[in-house]
């Protein structure tokens, strides 16, 4: 696609209940990143992919977030028993190959805005 | 564990002065900087990635320099237009760890305003 997609663009979900949140990256990337954005707090990492694989997924709050990318390209965002404070706007990512021999550029989406009450 | 920094949170000037927005990392081994712009309800744009062996970068009427040894960028926006309002974002890509390729390590932003 011309850029990174991401759906829904809002979700209102109620506490503890399990949400999911699609990112299609710009066709062609194999490099894709999770990052959230709470409100007064910087841009905080989740996980990356390098295909279908997650060879860093350090930034993971807990075992209620979890990601999977199949067939090089779409990338689902799972939070299981939502929390409060996993209000924030989820935002993807890709690039070309996610190699720093390249230095290449990041491609955000619009991103999910997630509101647990 | 990398930190960065920007300076100052939030400025507001008139239609056409030059402005810096400033960028400190406290840690110095980076592969790159990249400098973003983030529009309200909307995602990040990339402007500017400046390569840890390269001094600066320029696109139209905006030029990032990186001083990598003391942890510092700067962006210059020239002849500032209503438009450039948005919060502008620097990141870091640290070489700490062989599969860290994902993790940029952002700032909290500088929210710029460029009233009429």
């Amino acid at each position: 696609g011309a850029g990174v997609s991401q759906s829904p663009s809002n979700k209102v979900t109620e506490k503890g209940k399990d949400v999911e949140l699609r990112c299609d990256p710009i066709s062609g990337h194999t490099a894709l990143y999770w990052y959230r954005q709470s409100l007064g707090q910087g841009l905080e990492f989740l996980i990356y992919f390098q295909g279908n694989s997650a060879p860093d997924k350090s930034g993971l709050p807990s075992d209620r977030f979890s990601a999977e990318r199949t067939g090089g390209s779409v990338s689902t965002l799972t939070i299981q028993r939502t929390q409060q404070e996993d209000s924030a706007v989820y935002l993807c990512a890709s690039s070309l190959s996610g190699r720093e021999v390249f230095g290449e550029k990041l491609f955000f989406g619009s991103g999910t805005q997630l509101s647990v009450l | 564990k990398q930190e960065v920094t920007q300076i100052p949170a939030a400025l507001s000037v008139p239609e056409g002065e030059n402005l810096v927005l400033n960028c400190s990392f406290t840690d110095s081994a980076i592969y790159n900087l990249q400098w973003f712009r983030q529009d309200p309800g909307k995602g990040l744009t990339s402007l500017l990635l400046i390569q840890s062996s390269q001094r600066e970068q320029t696109s139209g009427r905006l030029n990032a320099s990186l001083d990598k040894s003391s942890g510092r960028s700067t962006l210059y926006i020239a002849a500032s237009q209503p438009g450039d309002s948005a919060t502008y974002l620097c990141a870091v890509r640290s070489t700490q760890g062989g599969t860290s390729y994902g993790k940029l390590t952002f700032g909290q932003g500088t929210i710029l305003t460029v009233h009429p």
